[in-house]
């Protein structure tokens, strides 16, 4: 079972970039199969898919975020990574970072077996 | 994208007690949805997917049916550990994978 925590800035200015890192232990980022997402939650809403990075490297958005959004891996450093930018008020939610591995559901099948405690960003000037 | 859809939006229900969850998609999405159970304070923990099959380590009080549009968790006999928010997410079609806004199941 990999453990994840995400940390960043708890507030962002409007109009800035929304940094977020997910340090990743009990596994590798560059395992066969593994794959890293990034969802969220704004107040009292549902859970919103921000996208998800495979081992291999390539990413899928969402496509209401794909414009503002960038997920990476730092594999010396067994993280993920989100970068949103231009963010307003609407980008305030806790922040989830989540995992999987297509070795075990499938290609293409997106279960997320194991959740970070997730991080509350406000977006306020 | 697909549009999950969950009710009730809270449940009130006594220990020992049923409990039923329902999760409906705007389009079907044949089997491909996953259950999870997060406490206040919690990660989102996996509880069913593939629509029906336990994840490891889950109780057998916790059964997934359904398929295409039409999806339902029961919880056959509420234990405390069991009051908590449900969500269901679909994985047929995506990117974006979807979520439904979640049903807390409270104490009566």
């Amino acid at each position: 079972q990999l453990q994840l925590q995400e940390s960043g800035p708890g507030l962002v200015k409007p109009s800035e970039t929304l940094s977020l890192t997910c340090s990743v232990s009990g596994g590798s980022v560059s395992s066969s199969g593994f794959y890293g997402g990034w969802i969220r939650q704004p107040p009292g809403k549902g859970l919103e898919y921000i996208g998800i990075i495979y081992y291999s490297g390539s990413t899928f958005y969402n496509p209401s975020l794909r414009s503002r959004v960038t997920i990476s891996v730092d594999t010396s450093k067994n993280q993920l990574s989100l970068r949103l930018k231009s963010v307003t008020a609407a980008d305030t939610a806790v922040y989830y970072c989540a995992h999987g591995n297509e070795d075990v559901w499938g290609s293409f099948t997106v279960i997320f077996d194991d959740w970070g405690r997730g991080t509350l960003v406000t977006v306020s000037s | 994208e697909i549009v999950m859809t969950q009710s009730p939006a809270t449940l009130s229900v006594s220990p020992g007690e049923r409990a039923t969850l329902s999760c409906r998609a705007s389009q079907s999405v044949s089997s491909s949805l996953a259950w999870y159970q997060q406490k206040p304070g919690q990660s989102p923990r996996l509880l069913i997917y593939d629509a029906s099959t336990r994840a490891t380590g889950i109780p057998s009080r916790f059964t997934g049916s359904g398929s295409g549009t039409e999806f339902t968790l029961t919880i056959s006999s509420l234990q405390s550990e069991d009051f908590a928010v449900y969500f269901c997410q679909q994985y047929n079609e995506w990117p974006p994978l979807t979520f439904g806004g979640g049903t807390k199941v409270e104490i009566k």
